[in-house]
């Protein structure tokens, strides 16, 4: 059975520009939820997605944004990079409808450098 | 909202030795407590979880976590630390808003 995959495991940017990270969750899990990784912040949860609706929201700037297709797939989107918003960005799905009650699976992150 | 402290950020054991990373939220309802460690490079992996029922969780790789209410902790021990234990841990938490919430994290290495 795969894992969560995230793509791309790499990336370097430049300030101001936009990022697209995309997450392939587990077969059958439906809901996917994003975690943004610094040694400063620690894990910080961004956002949450279950059948195409966002069902929860972290405290990031709107410059964050995801979304969620059909077939549970998810991307998330940073406009106008800054360079505090390097990080290791984290996907997790899990196949309940909430995935703070039930068991993470974890992809192994996009490390995104902004310059 | 809910909130996790993990109290060291490093800790280091000898290989055979007990490992104790203590973990202690806050949360205005009887939370969903979890365990999960990093290994290098890689994402992170469930080692136990607690919702409701036995205060005593045992997870995989020889871990176990104590739920105290009165105490408001949620401890992860393991008897005997392999060198293969040497990751980072970390404790979150998940409340009423069903966010889940992660301690800063605390990572261990094992002198051989």
């Amino acid at each position: 059975k795969a894992g969560v995959t995230q793509t791309p495991r790499y990336l370097i940017k430049t300030r101001g520009q936009q990022v697209t990270l995309s997450c392939s969750p587990i077969s059958g899990h439906r809901s996917v939820s994003w975690y943004q990784q610094t040694p400063g912040q620690g894990l910080q949860f961004l956002f949450e997605y279950f059948s195409e609706t966002q069902r929860n929201k972290g405290n990031f700037p709107g410059r964050f944004s995801g979304r969620q297709f059909s077939n549970s797939r998810s991307e998330m989107n940073v406009s106008t990079l800054e360079l505090g918003d390097s990080a290791l960005y984290l996907c997790a799905s899990s196949r309940g409808q909430t995935a703070s009650t039930g068991e993470l699976f974890f992809g192994e992150g996009s490390r995104l450098t902004v310059l | 909202a809910q909130s996790v402290t993990q109290l060291g950020s490093h800790v280091s054991v000898s290989e055979g030795a007990l490992v104790l990373l203590r973990c202690n939220y806050s949360s205005s309802v009887p939370p969903y407590l979890f365990w999960y460690v990093q290994y290098p490079n890689q994402g992170l992996q469930l080692l136990l979880k607690y919702t409701t029922g036995a205060t005593l969780v045992k997870g995989i790789n020889g871990f176990e976590a104590e739920f105290k209410k009165s105490e408001t902790s949620f401890h992860l021990t393991k008897p005997s630390a392999h060198m293969s234990d040497a990751a980072e841990y970390f404790c979150a938490v998940s409340g009423p808003d069903y966010k889940l919430s992660f301690g800063a994290g605390t990572t261990v290495t094992v002198r051989a």
